[in-house]
């Protein structure tokens, strides 16, 4: 079974809201990162957070990470319509041997 | 830099037939991985390798196998095609140092009929 799981799986919003993701593991990791998809293309990466970081942030990006809840979730500040596509969280295991696994993805859509 | 490239984009099998995904990478990588991505199911990972000539089985590793004869290089076969092999591939490679992020090629859409 994949080790992250997402929610919600979709989320619709107006341009200039924020909109909030959230990601749960299940094992120990070293880090988690998040990735973003725009439609039938590759994924590119957004933001690291290690397991001894609780907050990071980057532009309008706030990743938080509760690992004692095994959970993360990101948040991305004043939305924008070129904001929509699909968000996904990946978790680098401790004991992987640097298996890089993924969630099942959130599907952002912002309306204009 | 053209970071990873896989080849080809597209392609159309017919059931039983066999063909290899070509992923290449210009970064010097020591890990590289392939996934495949089906409708709500998110990535989910095939194969993956840490260095040149080992490979380790992922989540899904059932009818494909690969290879890492070159360090830039990674090959993913499929020996006898089945139509529940439809899917997007991709492929990914990262630095061996901890704590550094993925980089994706662009995917390759089969489809097995």
């Amino acid at each position: 079974s994949q080790q992250g799981e997402e929610d919600p799986q979709a989320l619709s919003i107006q341009e200039g809201e924020n909109a909030t993701m959230n990601c749960s593991y299940k094992t120990s990791i070293n880090n988690l990162q998040w990735y973003r998809q725009n439609s039938g293309r590759g994924l590119v990466h957004l933001i690291l957070i290690r397991s001894n970081e609780r907050e990071k942030h980057s532009g309008r990006l706030r990743v938080t990470l509760d690992t004692s809840k095994k959970s993360s979730s990101l948040l991305i500040t004043a939305s924008r319509a070129a904001d929509t596509a699909s968000y996904f969280c990946a978790t680098d295991a401790e004991t992987s041997g640097s298996r890089l696994t993924f969630g099942e993805g959130t599907q952002l859509t912002v309306n204009p | 830099n053209a970071g990873v490239t896989q080849t080809p984009k597209f392609r159309v099998l017919k059931t039983g037939q066999s063909m290899t995904l070509l992923c290449a990478q210009d970064m010097n990588h020591e890990y590289m991985y392939w996934y495949r991505q089906d409708p709500g199911m998110g990535l989910r990972l095939i194969h993956y390798s840490v260095g040149e000539g080992t490979t380790a089985k992922g989540e899904v590793p059932d009818g494909y196998n690969v290879s890492r004869l070159k360090k830039q290089n990674f090959l993913l076969g499929l020996e006898s095609a089945a139509p529940s092999q439809t899917s997007v591939y991709f492929c990914a490679s990262k630095t061996g140092q901890s704590s550094r992020e993925a980089f994706f090629g662009q995917g390759t859409r089969l489809t097995v009929v």
